[in-house]
């Protein structure tokens, strides 16, 4: 493993179904986030964390949660996915504070009917 | 929080210079950054500048700072195909870890 993987590349789900998007990082970045990429709105925060074991909401993490429970998985659950929930969703990590680059991984295109 | 604004599209012929433009709302942003995205691809930084410069130059590459209008613009010399991408702005505070990121910018080329 090299950099950060995402796990699924394309999910289809049907709505009301439990999803987990994992993320995984191999260059003991203490920083990682999940963004999501909607067509005109850019990427969007949904929950981050600084360091292993703590987690922070971002710009909007309603109906998703996140747990940080070592350095390297950053996994994102939608409970109960809702079709406003179809995205492209991003998972990236960063060393420390400071200047440092954010690396970003290649992204799962979910999809919720 | 912070509030970034692209355009969404720009077209450019080839051989010509592209300049993505970028505004931003939080004057405390301590570095500022440009990242490319191909399509399907995750983000790729690009450059970046400290608040405290006015310009920096990176081979075709050419990102100029303007506090005091908190306007950030990214030239890209002699533009090629393969610079066919989207380009994001980017701020973030020193000791804020998160990246507030602009709309982005669709760049296409015209042969």
């Amino acid at each position: 493993i090299a950099g950060i993987t995402q796990a699924p590349t394309s999910q289809i789900l049907a709505a009301g179904r439990r999803m987990t998007l994992r993320c995984t990082q191999d260059m003991r970045h203490n920083a990682m986030y999940w963004y999501r990429q909607d067509l005109g709105l850019g990427l969007r925060l949904i929950h981050y964390s600084n360091t292993a074991g703590t987690t922070g909401k971002g710009e909007v993490p309603d109906g998703y949660s996140v747990s940080r429970a070592n350095t390297d998985d950053f996994p994102l659950t939608l409970a109960s996915a809702v079709p406003s929930q179809t995205s492209v969703y991003f998972c990236a990590s960063r060393k420390s504070q400071g200047y440092n680059e954010q690396f970003f991984g290649p992204g799962t295109r979910l999809t919720v009917l | 929080g912070e509030d970034v604004e692209q355009s969404l599209f720009l077209s450019v012929r080839e051989g010509d210079s592209s300049v993505i433009n970028c505004t931003y709302t939080d004057s405390s942003s301590t570095y500022l950054y440009w990242y490319k995205q191909e399509p399907g691809a995750g983000l790729q930084l690009l450059t970046y500048i400290f608040s405290n410069m006015d310009m920096k130059q990176d081979q075709r590459l050419t990102v100029l700072l303007n506090k005091k209008d908190k306007h950030l613009s990214l030239r890209i010399a002699d533009t090629q195909t393969g610079d066919s991408a989207i380009y994001f702005c980017a701020g973030v505070n020193f000791g804020n870890e998160k990246l507030t990121f602009g709309t982005g910018t669709r760049l296409t080329i015209i042969p």
